[in-house]
């Protein structure tokens, strides 16, 4: 079955500590790839998405992930994280064989940074 | 335009009663997503319309949900006979090119007691 696994449900870090939450698919074809993030009270907004093209893509707030292909991986990093990355972060995968553009979800990671 | 509204944010409702959740997507968006999500997980599928065809229904959807798009614009999801189980946070979403991703709402979060 098709399936996003998300490996951490919870990380603690502190403020400055580098960041990579995991992210694998099951999907065989091509793939379209998003991470969102849900900020405590508030609606999913996206972080960034692969569609094509270069695999390091970057997106907002310093966030950036990377697609490997061989190993069915998209990966979200973050250099430095601050107090207000405290969120709830999620992985997304559409497969181009979808018609209808459903996303298939990953379970989430809550993350929390310690000031 | 101020992106996807939902309403209300929050229902209370006793089991057995009936409740209705509306959406307003982005004007210019012609699909339109329902998504259900609880504590510790990610959002499951529910529904989803193109304009105002109702092109796929998740089996989460049991015969006591049904959903309209009746123009194309707004929708609404009804929930009859509610149970317990159907406590969650109701998301809407809207998209017009896959390649921008989809907007989100708020959500409705239901309680049902």
């Amino acid at each position: 079955a098709q399936s996003v696994s998300q490996h951490n449900h919870h990380v603690i870090l502190s403020e400055a500590a580098s960041l990579e939450l995991g992210c694998n698919y099951s999907y065989g074809g091509t793939v379209n790839l998003f991470w969102y993030v849900q900020y405590p009270g508030q609606h999913l907004q996206l972080l960034l998405k692969y569609f094509s093209g270069d695999p390091l893509v970057k997106g907002i707030k310093g966030f950036e992930a990377e697609f490997i292909k061989s190993k069915f991986s998209f990966n979200l990093r973050k250099p430095s994280v601050q107090w207000s990355d405290t969120a709830e972060y999620f992985c997304a995968v559409i497969s181009t064989m979808d018609s209808n553009y459903q996303l298939i979800w990953g379970a989430g990671t809550k993350l929390i940074i310690k000031p | 335009d101020t992106g996807v509204s939902q309403n209300p944010r929050h229902k209370i409702t006793k089991r057995g009663q009936n409740v209705t959740f509306r959406c307003d997507p982005i004007s210019e968006h012609n699909r339109l997503y329902w998504y259900r999500q609880t504590l510790g997980q990610g959002p499951e599928f529910l529904t989803y319309f193109q304009n105002e065809a109702q092109l796929e229904k998740s089996r989460l959807l049991s015969d006591r949900f049904s959903a309209e798009r009746p123009k194309g614009s707004f929708s609404t999801l009804e929930i009859q006979r509610t149970e317990q189980g159907d406590s969650a946070m109701y998301l809407c979403a809207s998209s017009f090119d896959i390649l921008r991703g989809y907007t989100f709402g708020s959500g409705t979060r239901l309680t049902v007691v």
